[in-house]
C-alpha cells in the first residue's frame, strides 16, 4: 500500500512569512495527525483529526497555526506569520481502523528552516 | 499532565554488543505502548505492546511491557551499525486516541 505523501520535503522562509504543508494520508485511513518534531525531541502532536473534523487540537499555537481536513483526506498545516522557534521537523501520520487503529504510520516529514 | 520518559537519551556501542532501552510513562487512559525506529525523518514502526509480560520479537529486536510499573524495555541483541538510529517510545491513549511520544534515545552503533 502507499503510504503517506508529503510535501514539500523542505523548506527555508523568513521570519514573519507563511508556509503551508501538505499531506495525503493511507488511502482509508480515517484519522490523521500533524506532529511537530524539534531537533532533539520527541514529536509533539499539534492537530489530530478523525475523517474532516477536529479531535485534539490542545497543543496547536492557534494564533499562528492553522489546519484543515475538508473532505475527509489531505490535509493542509499552515503557519502564519512564522517565527525562529517553528524551525522543526513537521511529521503526518495516519491511523485506520479497528485493531491497527493504535498504530500510526508517518510520512517522512517537512523540515521547516525559519531565518 | 501526561509524560513519557526514556532512557539513556543516548547511547555509543560497539557492533555485537546488546543494548536495552527504557520506557516509562505516566498516562491516563492507557491503551497502547509502540515503538518505533527514525533514521531520518519518518519514523518507522517497531512494535505494539498492550498486554503486560508478553515478550514481542522481531529479529534481534524484542519488547515487552510492564503495566504494573508503567515501564517497557527495547532490546537489540548483536547490535549493527544499520541499528544506529533514534528509537522512539509512544503511547497511546483511549481519549482522542492519539500518542504521547518520549524524546527518544539516539544509539550510535560503531563498527
Amino acid at each position: 500500500e502507499a503510504g503517506v505523501a508529503q510535501s514539500p520535503r523542505y523548506k527555508i522562509i523568513e521570519k514573519r512569512q507563511s508556509v503551508a504543508f501538505w499531506c495525503n494520508p493511507i488511502s482509508g485511513h480515517a484519522t490523521l495527525y500533524w506532529y511537530q518534531q524539534i531537533l532533539g525531541q520527541g514529536p509533539k502532536l499539534l492537530i489530530q483529526f478523525q475523517n474532516n473534523g477536529v479531535v485534539d487540537d490542545s497543543q496547536l499555537p492557534k494564533d499562528r497555526f492553522s489546519a484543515e481536513r475538508l473532505k475527509g483526506v489531505d490535509s493542509t498545516l499552515k503557519i502564519q506569520p512564522a517565527k525562529l522557534e517553528d524551525s522543526a521537523v513537521y511529521l503526518c501520520a495516519s491511523s485506520g481502523k479497528g485493531p491497527r487503529r493504535a498504530e500510526a504510520f508517518f510520512g517522512q516529514g517537512t523540515r521547516l528552516t525559519v531565518v | 499532565e501526561d509524560k513519557v520518559v526514556q532512557s539513556p537519551l543516548s547511547l555509543v556501542v560497539h557492533e555485537g554488543d546488546t543494548v536495552t532501552l527504557n520506557c516509562s510513562y505516566e498516562v491516563t487512559n492507557f491503551r497502547s505502548l509502540l515503538w518505533y525506529k527514525q533514521e531520518k525523518k519518518a519514523p518507522t514502526f517497531l512494535f505494539m505492546l498492550t498486554s503486560s509480560g508478553i515478550e514481542k520479537k522481531s529479529g534481534r529486536l524484542s519488547s515487552i511491557l510492564d503495566k504494573k510499573e508503567l515501564f517497557s524495555i527495547l532490546n537489540i541483541t548483536a547490535t549493527q551499525t544499520g541499528d544506529s538510529a533514534i528509537y522512539l517510545c509512544a503511547v497511546g491513549r483511549n481519549y482522542g486516541q492519539n500518542f504521547v511520544f518520549g524524546p527518544g534515545t539516539r544509539l550510535s552503533v560503531l563498527p
